[in-house]
């Protein structure tokens, strides 16, 4: 299994511009999520998604936007670069949460490199 | 709302020495505490769970509720322990699939 995947693993963008993130997960996970890592700022949770076709707003969502069209893939979308979303952005999965097992562990892809100029 | 705090960006020990990476959280219900790894050029991974109560790496955490905090401590430190640590909390509820983090600790052991 390749687990959580990303593409592109780096990507340098002029202001204004636009570019779609991939993330792709093949462990038949429910739970997607995009998160923006900033020096000193940790991850902060930008999209999510339970569910096939359902996304919904992290703590940060303002400039993005998200697919989830295929339970496999959750797309993040940058409508109109600019120098604040330089980050760098990491997808995880994780599986349904049951009565059993409430609080699921969330695996993490390899993250992509994001400039804006 | 949740809050997860490390109050330390940067923590630096010699190989050997015992270390302690400090986590407070604030949530009014029972939440579910994590501790995440980020070793150099490698991915986020998780290294231990609260409710486990395992040693992972030899890293313990204990949740403390009265002190609302969850530190991570290992008697002895390694060099391969050098990584920016993350405190997590999931809160309850229809939430609980979701994590917030701390701001992260990076460690450095020193030969």
């Amino acid at each position: 299994n390749a687990g959580v995947t990303q593409t592109p693993k780096f990507r340098v963008l002029k202001t204004g511009q636009s570019m779609t993130l991939l993330c792709a997960q093949d462990m038949n996970h429910e739970y997607m999520y995009w998160y923006r890592q900033d020096p000193g700022m940790g991850l902060r949770l930008i999209h999510y998604s339970v569910g096939e076709g359902t996304t919904a707003k992290g703590e940060v969502p303002d400039g993005y936007n998200v697919s989830r069209l295929k339970k496999q893939n959750f797309l993040l979308g940058l409508e109109s670069a600019a120098p604040s979303q330089t980050s760098v952005y990491f997808c995880a999965s994780s599986y349904t949460t049951t009565r059993q097992q409430p609080y699921n562990e969330q695996f993490f892809g390899p993250g992509t490199r994001l400039t804006v100029l | 709302a949740q809050r997860v705090t490390q109050p330390e960006k940067l923590l630096s020990v010699f190989k050997g020495a015992p270390v302690e990476l400090k986590c407070n959280y604030s949530y009014s219900g029972s939440p579910e505490l994590f501790w995440y790894v980020q070793y150099s050029r490698q991915r986020l991974q998780l290294l231990l769970r609260h409710i486990s109560r395992e040693s992972i790496k030899g890293f313990t955490a204990d949740l403390n509720k009265g002190e609302t905090s969850f530190h991570l401590k290992k008697p002895f430190a390694q060099e391969e322990d050098s990584a920016m640590y993350y405190c997590a909390l999931s809160a309850g509820g229809g939430s609980n699939y979701k994590l917030t983090f701390g701001k992260g600790t990076l460690l450095t052991v020193n030969p």
